[in-house]
């Protein structure tokens, strides 16, 4: 596809329920990155891949949050036992590679938590 | 102290007027700086980004670096309503890191025609 393709676009869920949130990233590309964006807020970072590996996880805010891009291409972002501090934009990016190659969004999965 | 400080605005700016932005970055490992564009319910989108200490123009955007002060900024000449959005400084994290980038809080920028 042209650009980074996210689904869900909007997701509502109640208290406990698991959730899955699909990125699609630009053809090609290695890096992988998700976003968390709560509102008013600028995104905060959670976790990215290189290829199929994730070699960094450090922004998960919980063991409840586990991502996978088993094939190094599309990424899956899981949030079990949702929370309603989970309620936030979660974006996802894909760049060529990282080292000061751009960064492309996708145009985000909004989750409300209820 | 939070990694990259912006002032949260919203910075009002009469059109045809220059609007001054400012980002202030804790990690002086970083090389490389960019500015993305939010508009309200929408993707981060870039629109410059800055590798070397100086001035880089685009167009009507001017971004400023100075490592030494640890500080970016974003001139935006000619303002224009359709300006009107948050404005997001991303320093790079170092290539071990993965290159991430780390985003400020935005500053939110108000054009009045």
């Amino acid at each position: 596809g042209a650009g980074v393709s996210q689904s869900p676009r909007y997701k509502v869920a109640k208290r406990g329920q698991d959730v899955a949130l699909r990125c699609d990233p630009i053809s090609g590309h290695v890096s992988l990155f998700w976003y968390q964006q709560a509102l008013g807020q600028g995104p905060e970072f959670l976790t990215y891949f290189q290829n199929e590996a994730q070699l960094d996880k450090s922004g998960l805010p919980s063991d409840r949050f586990f991502a996978e891009r088993p094939e190094g291409s599309v990424s899956t972002l899981k949030i079990q036992r949702t929370q309603q501090e989970d309620s936030a934009v979660y974006l996802c990016a894909s760049s060529f590679r990282g080292a000061g190659n751009t960064i492309y969004f996708g145009e985000g999965s909004w989750l409300t938590v209820v | 102290q939070k990694e990259v400080e912006q002032n949260s605005g919203p910075l009002s700016v009469p059109e045809g007027a220059i609007a001054s932005l400012n980002c202030t970055y804790s990690d002086r490992g970083s090389q490389s700086f960019f500015w993305y564009r939010q508009y309200s319910g929408k993707s981060p989108e870039l629109i410059m980004s800055i590798y070397s200490n100086g001035d880089k123009e685009d167009g009507r955007f001017t971004a400023q670096l100075n490592k030494a002060s640890q500080y970016v900024s974003l001139l935006i000449r000619d303002s224009q309503p359709s300006d009107s959005a948050t404005y997001l400084c991303a320093p790079e994290g170092e290539k071990a890191a993965g290159n991430k980038l780390t985003f400020g809080g935005g500053t939110r920028v108000l054009v009045k025609p």
